[in-house]
């Protein structure tokens, strides 16, 4: 079983609408990213969140360490946030290795 | 601030051939962390490397290696290639190895 979760696997949304993305851990962890992947294209770190809740433009994360668990919102969506968001965390004590969530595809239709 | 490179960008290399991909961080980082990528298993951990020492490993065969130079340039090396080998292999710098990580752009590897 894979130590971090992550629903849906696929999401589909139109222009305006709130997206929810869900993340759940079994590791004690020390930090939380949030990664966004376009087609073909790298890997970009949209935020790293030890505690409480972090705001970027449209893009609001959340964790809540005592759940393990963690959201990525986006506001107002549009078809460039159209990615693949990744959640990935940091073990405690695991030097410089992230483990990854499966993806969630999104796609925002005009 | 230059971000984080990775060269070549695209590599072509038959089986059992051996490879080299190099990587350097962001300026003043320490860290560096190898992933693979693959459309079957995802994103999975490599190596990480800190100071020159290799601090962290995944589960890959011994065929997988790396280096860390002084200038905390890194380096992988994949020997005896197997067509599972094909992937987007990216490493990531962080300050010093608990902090924010910052991807670079990745070289896709396929092997023929």
């Amino acid at each position: 079983k894979n130590e971090v979760e992550q629903s849906p696997q696929n999401l589909t949304a139109q222009e305006g609408e709130f997206i929810t993305i869900n993340c759940s851990y079994s590791v004690g962890i020390s930090a939380l990213h949030w990664l966004q992947q376009h087609p073909g294209g790298g890997i970009v770190s949209l935020f790293m969140l030890s505690s409480g809740k972090k705001k970027h433009g449209r893009l609001i994360a959340t964790i809540n360490i005592q759940e393990k668990h963690s959201s990525l919102h986006i506001t107002a969506s549009h078809p460039r946030d159209s990615a693949v968001y990744i959640c990935a965390v940091l073990s405690t004590d695991s030097w410089g290795k992230l483990q990854f969530g499966a993806g969630t595809q999104v796609v925002v239709t005009p | 601030k230059a971000g984080v490179t990775q060269t070549p960008r695209y590599l072509i290399k038959t089986r059992g051939q051996q490879v080299t991909l190099s990587c350097s961080p962001i300026s003043g980082h320490r860290s560096v962390s190898w992933y693979q990528q693959t459309p079957g298993q995802g994103l999975q951990f490599l190596f990480e490397y800190f100071s020159e020492t290799q601090r962290n490993k995944g589960n890959f065969p011994g065929r997988f290696s790396g280096r860390q130079f002084s200038n905390s340039r890194s380096e992988m090396n994949v020997s005896t290639l197997e067509l599972g080998d094909s992937a987007l292999y990216l490493c990531a710098s962080s300050l010093v190895g608990y902090n924010e990580q910052f991807f670079g752009p990745g070289t896709r590897l396929t092997v023929l």
